[in-house]
Parts: C-alpha cells; structure tokens; sequence
C-alpha cells in the first residue's frame, strides 16, 4: 500500500459546481496534514493546512478522519481558476510525502 | 520577500554527464528539501536537511546522487552520471522551524538524452 493516496482523477466538473478530493494514507502515526495546489508547469503551492477538527478558507473545506485515515477538500461553486492538481500531503515521520495528485479541469 | 531561487530553471544533457543543481532557501529558513518529480506524479523526497544535517536522505540514490548544504544556507544536488531515467523536474522547498509548511522554487528541468 502507497503511503499517500489519491482519487486518480481526472475530474471534469462544470463552473458553479462542488467536487470532492479524498486522499488516503497509511502511517497511522501521521501528524501533519496539507493540500497543495499545481498548476501546469509550476511549483506545489500551499492550499490550506488540515486541522483535526476541519477547516475552512472561503470556498475550500478539508477534512481529516484519524479512524479511517484520509482527508478531504472540498470545492464549492468551481471556478474556471481552480483548474489545478490537487496534492495531498502527509507527514511520515521527519518528512512529508506527497500524493501522486488529482487533476481537476473546470468547465465554462 | 523573495522566494525560493533555483537554477538552472532548464538542463538538458547527455547521459553519462555530470549535473549539478542550486537552490537558495527562503531567508530564516533552516529547512530545505530536495525532490524529484515525474510527468503525472507526485513530488518524492530526495533529501531533507536541518540547518547543515541530512536528516532523511533515504530516498537519494547515493551510488549517483549527492548533496550538500555546507553553512546551512543555499545547497547543491548533483548527478554523476545521469542516466536517461534522471529526466524529471528538480524541485527544492525551504521551509520555517517548528513548521511542516513548505514552500518551493521553480524547479530545474532536466533532459538526459
């Protein structure tokens, strides 16, 4: 099993729509949590943190369930600029791993 | 405040060659990561430095790869030989004390032909 899973994507959704990332991982003893967003091209830039009780930023919601191990961001009412490969990362020991990332493209 | 800085932001070489890459931190921070990344995947961890320390360099291969961070500042990762697997994108991320959050350069574009 991978140490960082992600829906394999890619998701196709319409603008306005909402769309749902998970992304699973192994080490139970993971303390750190993050999404990252990519365009074409570039460098991973930080989304959001991900925090045990949920957190919020705008139209972006993640989520972390210890039980069953993964996390989730949630996209509200897409825009054509969230178009991007989402990138789950979680910490395994000292070091962070990243997962292989899921790609959305938002639709006129 | 400038981010992080790498270059070359484009190589291409022949396999067999030496290589070697350059990656100056954001200022203040005493982390500094190096990763390899793949069309369609995911960064991977090459080496992660503490001030000067590796402190997780499992993933590098040493038999070809090295690294090295001698003031605990800016670092260079080499290649010696490439071989034609090599080609990737090499991204480096700098990031605070007490923090996880990283944040990365451009990355350097590498061709091995």
């Amino acid at each position: 099993r991978k140490e960082v899973e992600q829906d394999p994507g890619p998701f196709n959704v319409p603008e306005g729509a909402t769309v749902a990332f998970n992304c699973t991982y192994s080490n139970s003893a993971s303390q750190s949590f993050f999404w990252y967003r990519q365009d074409c091209r570039k460098e991973p830039k930080l989304l959001m943190s991900v925090y045990s009780s949920g957190n919020e930023d705008g139209r972006f919601t993640a989520q972390l369930n210890r039980a069953s191990q993964y996390i989730s961001l949630l996209i509200r009412d897409s825009k054509l600029s969230d178009s991007a490969t989402y990138l789950c990362v979680v910490n395994v020991g000292p070091s962070m791993r990243f997962g292989a990332g899921t790609r959305l493209t938002v639709k006129p | 405040e400038a981010g992080v800085v790498q270059s070359p932001r484009y190589k291409i070489i022949e396999k067999k060659q030496p290589v070697a890459f350059w990656c100056n931190p954001i200022s203040g921070h005493n982390t500094l990561y190096w990763y390899l990344q793949n069309l369609g995947q995911g960064p991977e961890l090459l080496i992660r430095y503490e001030n000067e320390e590796a402190v997780d360099d499992s993933q590098l291969p040493k038999d070809r790869f090295s690294a090295e961070r001698l003031k605990g500042v800016d670092s260079t990762l080499k290649i010696q030989p490439a071989e034609l697997g090599d080609s990737a994108v090499y991204l480096c991320a700098s990031g605070g004390a007490g923090t996880d959050t990283q944040y990365f350069g451009p990355g350097t574009r590498l061709t091995v032909l």
